[in-house]
């Protein structure tokens, strides 16, 4: 089956810095690979995702790149606010099943 | 759009009593249901695939007469929690998929079930 590794687990960054979360995937016939946000106690919420054609999508601050030779894919912010501060979870969707395989999360603190 | 609803959003039952958890989508029709489970400080881990109209697939490890999914129209599915033990205790997240070939899913906001 699908396996997401997500790195790195935990990442402190000041206030307007750029974050980065990177995501690795096992299966080749992965074609979609969201981001979700969560907040403490709180559903996970999309906020951005990529099928396998495209290689790059950018929405304001948040744009996710996809190298499926590499099979990784990457979360990019930038300009972080507080409000920012989350876990962060990528997923992958093996083509075969509609079911999402998570990576283990990303905890995002933003910094004054 | 596309939003799920989860009801409880907080149970707490006694040990070998069962826990029914209701999973909605409001205002889109869900084909696909899904089930996850979350610890503290941990990862969604899905449980089971619940299709309107069929048996649900569960995931390897996960008991399918302990956790029984009913998807009985296209827009409810509910996880019953039978004979609750102490390490049943979670947080318990719904999604859904919509109608025709889409890939997203939508999540509701979960069920924190203690079982003491």
């Amino acid at each position: 089956g699908e396996n997401v590794e997500q790195h790195p687990s935990t990442l402190s960054v000041q206030e307007g810095d750029s974050a980065v979360i990177k995501c690795t995937y096992s299966d080749s016939a992965s074609n979609y690979f969201p981001w979700y946000k969560q907040e403490l106690g709180k559903r996970p919420q999309l906020i951005i995702d990529i099928r396998s054609n495209v290689g790059e999508k950018k929405d304001q601050r948040i744009a996710v790149t996809l190298n499926k030779t590499a099979k990784h894919f990457s979360l990019h912010i930038t300009e972080t606010q507080p409000e920012d501060s989350a876990v962060y979870f990528c997923a992958a969707n093996p083509g075969t099943a509609s079911k999402l395989t998570f990576g283990t999360g990303t905890r995002l603190q933003v910094t004054l | 759009g596309a939003v799920v609803s989860q009801h409880p959003s907080w149970v707490i039952c006694k040990s070998g009593t069962s826990v029914k958890i209701e999973c909605r989508s409001l205002d889109f029709q869900a084909t696909t249901m899904f089930w996850y489970r979350q610890f503290p400080k941990q990862s969604l881990m899905l449980m089971a695939t619940s299709n309107e109209g069929s048996k649900a697939t569960y995931e390897q490890g996960v008991e399918k007469d302990k956790f029984l999914i009913n998807h009985a129209s296209l827009t409810l599915s509910t996880l019953t929690v039978t004979s609750a033990h102490p390490e049943d205790s979670s947080f318990y997240i719904c999604s859904a998929r919509g109608q025709g070939v889409t890939y997203e899913q939508y999540f509701g906001p979960g069920t924190r079930l203690t079982v003491t």
